[in-house]
């Protein structure tokens, strides 16, 4: 079973609220990533890094922002939440010397914008 | 046209059955192809990578490559209960990311 975590697993928040995702892995993995999935709908990558202060935007855009100040831990923050914003986050990460990028997901936060 | 597709289902299936879940895709650079399952209200988990061509087996799954169709296809036997979730294809592209099919929702009926 994979080491990576994520706090909290459900959120319902009002409007205009500032808030957090935690993300944190144990395995020591260089890259981490986050996707947003809402039901029945595929993964789409939001963010991702390298590595320590390496962020990049991914295919979908996001009005989330993160960081990477430790390898293992990769925080999302929406400033002001939207009821738009209302899906699940899922987090990931992987070894960059692996050729086949095995990603390795957390349980996901599911998150509901009022 | 998107790199990866996949059937959404839902595919029903009694107890037992042997199950084939497929995915196409458009590139034929990639290289590394994989099959993720995800429970409902779960990260998806990795269940098998191939690399090109061929099979792989592992317990009761296939994982089977077909480059010249560019068609990846996991096969189930003995399909169980259990094994009822969905099913994501990714392919690891030229960006040296997964790019992920939609996922394919398998329902085991006992």
């Amino acid at each position: 079973e994979a080491d990576i975590y994520q706090t909290p697993r459900y959120l319902v928040i009002g409007t205009g609220k500032k808030i957090t995702l935690e993300c944190s892995q144990t395995m020591g993995h260089d890259k981490m990533y986050w996707y947003q999935q809402d039901p029945g709908m595929e993964l789409h990558l939001i963010h991702y890094s390298y590595g320590v202060n390496s962020t990049e935007k991914g295919d979908l855009s996001s009005e989330s922002t993160v960081s990477r100040i430790r390898t293992e831990h990769f925080p999302l923050t929406l400033e002001s939440a939207r009821p738009s914003h209302t899906s699940q986050y899922l987090c990931a990460s992987s070894t960059r010397t692996s050729a086949t990028d095995t990603q390795y997901f957390g349980p996901g936060t599911r998150l509901t914008v009022l | 046209q998107k790199e990866v597709e996949q059937d959404p289902g839902p595919l029903s299936v009694p107890e037992g059955a042997i199950v084939s879940l497929n995915c196409t895709y458009s590139n034929s650079a990639f290289q590394y192809f994989m099959w993720y399952r995800q429970y409902s209200r779960k990260g998806p988990e990795l269940l098998m990578y191939t690399y090109s061509s061929g099979n792989k087996e592992d317990g009761r799954f296939t994982a089977q490559v077909d480059k010249s169709s560019k068609y990846i296809s996991l096969f189930i036997r003995d399909s169980q209960p259990s094994d009822s979730a969905t099913y994501l294809c990714a392919v690891h592209n030229a960006g040296n990311m997964l790019t992920f099919g939609g996922g394919t929702r398998l329902m085991v009926k006992p």
